[in-house]
């Protein structure tokens, strides 16, 4: 699987925005983009995913660079609850037997400051 | 609250006790996981169930048994396990048909003695 880079720590101020970078310069052109978050005493939880074009949801943007060797998941206002270690994950859509079967790095650990 | 449910939230056990995780979910999803979350490493995949078939085992000792008895139920049986066996257990779950969520429960925190 191509390799993930995310910066360990990022901090932020509450109601303000926030974006996490991932630098995945090894992708190819099969990997879907995914991002899990995991809060405190809690197992991961999906938050977004998207292959080439920006993506939104109810919880965050997905914004993919146009070479896509570079994504980031925007937090449109941060609250205490988005506290979490945030995980920026590839996954090869070509493998049938891929599905699920997530690499986890170490992510980037929010912190939200009130 | 994701659906998928694991008991106990915690286990402490010695190395020559034999005790099992259970993990359950309603939510229809026909794929099951376990996953290992060992402090400060990534979580790591141990195995796969598809339609309570084992499609993968990601090499991981003979201590760890799995058994998959229907789509919703999901146990991890341990026997005569090591300290460095000490970790946060997942379950997680994906729906039919939906290749890119997984619903992760909240995990048994094991302690090994």
């Amino acid at each position: 699987d191509a390799k993930t880079t995310q910066p360990n720590s990022m901090e932020s101020n509450e109601e303000e925005p926030v974006h996490l970078p991932c630098n995945h310069s090894t992708i190819s052109g099969t990997d879907y983009i995914h991002w899990y978050r995991q809060l405190p005493s809690q197992g991961p939880e999906y938050v977004i995913h998207g292959l080439t074009s920006n993506v939104n949801n109810r919880m965050a943007s997905l914004a993919i660079a146009e070479d896509r060797k570079s994504s980031t998941l925007i937090l449109h206002r941060a609250t205490l609850r988005d506290a979490a270690v945030y995980y920026c994950i590839l996954r090869d859509v070509v493998s049938g037997t891929s599905y699920g079967k997530l690499t986890f790095g170490q992510g980037t650990i929010l912190t939200v400051h009130p | 609250e994701t659906g998928v449910t694991q008991t106990p939230r915690h286990l402490v056990m010695g190395m020559t006790n034999k005790k099992s995780l259970k993990c359950e979910q309603h939510l229809g999803h026909n794929a099951m996981y376990w996953y290992k979350q060992s402090a400060k490493k990534p979580l790591e995949l141990m195995f796969v169930y598809n339609f309570k078939e084992q499609t993968e085992n990601n090499s991981v000792p003979s201590r760890f048994s799995p058994e998959c008895p229907n789509s919703s139920h999901l146990f991890l049986h341990l026997h005569t396990l090591q300290p460095e066996d000490s970790a946060l257990y997942l379950c997680a779950s994906r729906p039919l048909g939906d290749y890119e969520k997984l619903f992760f429960g909240s995990g048994t925190q094991l302690s090994v003695l």
